[in-house]
């Protein structure tokens, strides 16, 4: 089973530069997450979407942050304009989408770093 | 006052020591107990679920959970080097949403 997979895995850019960031969840599951891992914390959830619909985007940053799923399948996570403090990995994971029990698969993320 | 606390580490143990890692949490929706463990540079990935309080086994893995004290942890038996790596306790809701902890980094030396 191929997990989920992440473009770019690493990427570095001026502050008040715009960035994009890929993923393609495993086949089949309904959930998708976009998480922020600041260094020496733990993933914080961005948004959750269900199908292609926003279940929870309640802790993205909206006047920078988007993001979109399209056809329920790929999704895109984007930043404009780039702050210092979004320095950080970003890690879409998925999950089949079973309520209550929700087993997330990872990607291995993207590393932004904004100078 | 944070929904996780999680003891912050860093913890370096001989191989084959028994490691403890413990997380605290104060939401009561808390219904699904979970830790994740984390290699440099990758995502996190499931180790250990429970539901319920009491102990859960998983080969040198146990996970222990307290819900009146609504304390968890997680025993490592006979340590491996391979075991060195951050482990995230998450906590999810009947919603689906998981908090992690901040993570405790483990080395094992041999």
């Amino acid at each position: 089973e191929a997990g989920v997979a992440q473009s770019p895995r690493y990427k570095i850019i001026e502050k008040r530069q715009s960035v994009a960031f890929w993923c393609n969840p495993i086949s089949g599951h309904a959930t998708l997450y976009w998480y922020q891992q600041i260094l020496g914390q733990g993933p914080k959830l961005l948004i959750q979407f269900q199908n292609n619909g926003v279940v929870d985007d309640s802790q993205l940053p909206k006047d920078r942050f988007s993001a979109e799923r399209l056809k329920g399948v790929d999704s895109t996570l984007k930043i404009q304009p780039a702050k210092l403090e979004d320095s950080a990995v970003y890690l879409c994971a998925s999950s089949p989408g079973r309520p209550g029990y929700e087993k997330l698969f990872f990607g291995s993320g993207t590393q932004l770093s904004v100078l | 006052q944070k929904e996780v606390e999680q003891d912050p580490g860093p913890l370096s143990v001989p191989e084959g020591a028994i490691v403890s890692l413990n997380c605290t949490y104060s939401n009561s929706a808390f219904q699904y107990f979970m830790w994740y463990r984390q290699y440099s540079r990758k995502g996190p990935e499931l180790l250990m679920y429970t539901y319920s309080s009491g102990n859960k086994e998983d080969g040198r893995f146990t996970a222990q959970v307290d819900k009146s004290s609504k304390y968890i942890s997680l025993f490592i038996r006979d340590s491996q080097p391979s075991d060195s790596a951050t482990y995230l306790c998450a906590f999810n809701t009947n919603a689906g949403k998981s908090t992690f902890g901040d993570g405790t980094t483990l080395t094992v030396k041999p």
